[in-house]
C-alpha cells in the first residue's frame, strides 16, 4: 500500500473558523492532490502540487489554500469553514504520468461543519 | 473540457449474475488515461484499472473486464459471477497528459449491490 497518512480522520468544527488537514507520504511521489467527495459528484479536485512550493488550482478552489514546504507534506486549508464544506476530503499522490499516472489515495479526511 | 458520465446511479443483482458498468467520457484531447477505482464500504479507493487512448485492447482479470471503445467514448466495466464482495461505489476518470500531474476527472460514482 503507498504510504499516505491524513489526519485528522475526523473533525467536527463549527462555521467560520479555521481547519488544517494534513496529508502525509512517505513514497517520495512529486505530485499531491486535494479532492473532496460529495454525494452525486464523485470526487472533485481541489488543489494540486507538483513540487514544493510548486500548487495550481483544481475545480472547486474557492475558499481552500494550500502548501506544500516539504515533499513528504501537503497541507489544505479552510480559512473560514463553512457548512458547504462538510464533506469527505481524499488527498491522493502519484508518480509520473508516464510511468504509472494512476492516483494512490489516502484514507480520507470526514469533516463535519455545523 | 472534459467530462465523464455514469448514468447508472445505483445498480442491484444478485449474487453469481453479471453486471456491466457503463462510463461514457468526453475530452478532445487525443492522447488520454482512463480509469476504474473502486470504493467499497470501509470508504478507501482502490485502483482497478488505467487504460490509454491509444490501447483499445479488452482486458480481463479474473471475474472483472473491461471494454474500451473511443468510436463510442465509452469505457465500461463488467463483472462476472458477482459477489457480496464486489459491492462498492465505482468510479470512472479521466486525465489528461497536459501539464503537471495527473489531474483526474471523476464520474458521480455507481452504487453496486451485490445480494446473496
Amino acid at each position: 500500500d503507498a504510504g499516505i497518512t491524513q489526519s485528522p480522520r475526523h473533525k467536527v468544527t463549527e462555521t467560520g473558523t479555521p481547519v488544517t488537514l494534513r496529508c502525509h507520504q512517505t513514497e517520495n511521489h512529486r505530485y499531491m492532490y486535494w479532492y473532496r467527495q460529495d454525494p452525486g459528484h464523485g470526487l472533485r479536485l481541489i488543489h494540486y502540487s507538483y513540487g514544493v512550493k510548486d500548487t495550481d488550482k483544481g475545480e472547486v478552489s474557492d475558499g481552500y489554500s494550500v502548501s506544500r514546504s516539504k515533499t513528504e507534506d501537503f497541507l489544505l486549508t479552510l480559512e473560514s469553514a463553512t457548512s458547504s464544506q462538510t464533506s469527505v476530503y481524499f488527498c491522493a499522490i502519484s508518480g509520473d504520468l508516464l510511468n504509472t499516472g494512476e492516483l494512490f489515495f489516502g484514507e480520507g479526511s470526514r469533516l463535519t461543519v455545523l | 473540457a472534459q467530462k465523464v458520465t455514469q448514468a447508472q446511479t445505483e445498480i442491484s443483482v444478485v449474487e453469481k449474475e453479471d453486471v456491466t458498468l457503463d462510463c461514457v467520457y468526453e475530452t478532445r484531447d487525443t492522447t488520454y488515461y482512463l480509469f476504474w477505482y473502486k470504493q467499497p464500504p470501509s470508504g478507501e479507493l482502490v485502483f482497478l484499472i488505467r487504460r490509454n487512448s491509444f490501447d483499445e485492447q479488452n482486458e480481463i482479470s479474473g471475474r472483472y473486464s473491461w471494454n474500451f471503445q473511443k468510436s463510442t467514448s465509452s469505457f465500461n466495466f463488467t463483472i462476472t459471477a458477482s459477489q457480496v464482495v464486489d459491492s462498492a461505489v465505482y468510479f470512472c476518470a479521466l486525465s489528461r497528459n497536459r501539464g503537471y500531474g495527473n489531474k483526474l476527472v471523476f464520474g458521480a460514482g455507481t452504487i453496486l449491490r451485490v445480494k446473496s
